[in-house]
């Protein structure tokens, strides 16, 4: 159980255009989904965190216009990163909240496998 | 302060004993996570510990929490070339569900 996926695994995309990047929890609901970038040999920095129903909130530093975030349902959200250039290059990492009370995955945070975006 | 710092690299023989060192300068932590990262893969919890608690075993690995010195280190005993990956050390606030990573231990396990 608490599986994570992230769809597309690995994207190349031109500079200028957007790129959409989905995260689901397979066999939980997730109230809050959380967006991670990690760039090599680096740790990872939260961009932003995910509430279903309302919108993100996004760290210092992060531009909410760029990297737009959608989180319609208790099991997927979005990352959008619009207008790309070659410096969003970067691992894209998410990771969801359990929202089930009384197992326990209760409170805990469980990552996607990661998405590898390269900007031409 | 939320600083999380952790030694970047280390090597080992395999079949021996791994220890991994953390430092959070937060005691507000209730918290302390142990991640592991294989190669372009995203991030396996492999064992939490509570911040009441000195220590906790779970198969091969044991985690030691100082609280005192705000250190917390991960064991790995009798080592294998399977466990080579990065390992991060993660905090959590009660009030916040916000984690806190520290920048990874590069871990090579040497046949």
């Amino acid at each position: 159980g608490a599986v994570v996926s992230q769809h597309p695994s690995w994207v190349i995309c031109k500079s200028g255009t957007s790129v959409k990047i989905e995260c689901r929890s397979l066999d939980f609901q997730a109230t809050t989904m959380f967006w991670y970038r990690q760039f090599p040999k680096q740790s990872l920095m939260l961009m932003a965190t995910s509430n279903e129903g309302s919108k993100a909130t996004y760290e210092q530093g992060v531009e909410k216009d760029k990297f737009l975030i959608n989180h319609a349902s208790l099991t997927l959200s979005t990352l959008t990163v619009t207008s790309a250039h070659p410096e969003d290059s970067s691992f894209y990492i998410c990771s969801a909240r359990a929202r089930t009370a009384g197992t326990s995955f209760y409170n805990e945070q469980f990552f996607g496998p990661g998405t590898r975006l390269t900007v031409l | 302060g939320e600083d999380v710092e952790q030694s970047l690299f280390l090597s080992v023989r395999e079949g021996d004993s791994s220890v991994i060192n953390c430092t959070y300068t937060d005691s507000s932590s209730t918290y302390l996570y142990w991640y592991k990262q294989e190669p372009g893969a995203g991030l396996q919890l492999l064992t939490y510990i509570f911040s009441n608690m000195d220590m906790k075993q779970d198969q091969r690995l044991t985690v030691l929490l100082n609280k005192k010195d705000k250190h917390l280190s991960l064991r790995i005993a009798d080592t294998q070339t399977g466990d080579s990956a990065i390992y991060f050390c993660a905090e959590k606030k009660d009030s916040s569900y916000k984690l806190i990573f520290g920048s990874g231990t590069r871990l090579l396990v040497r046949p």
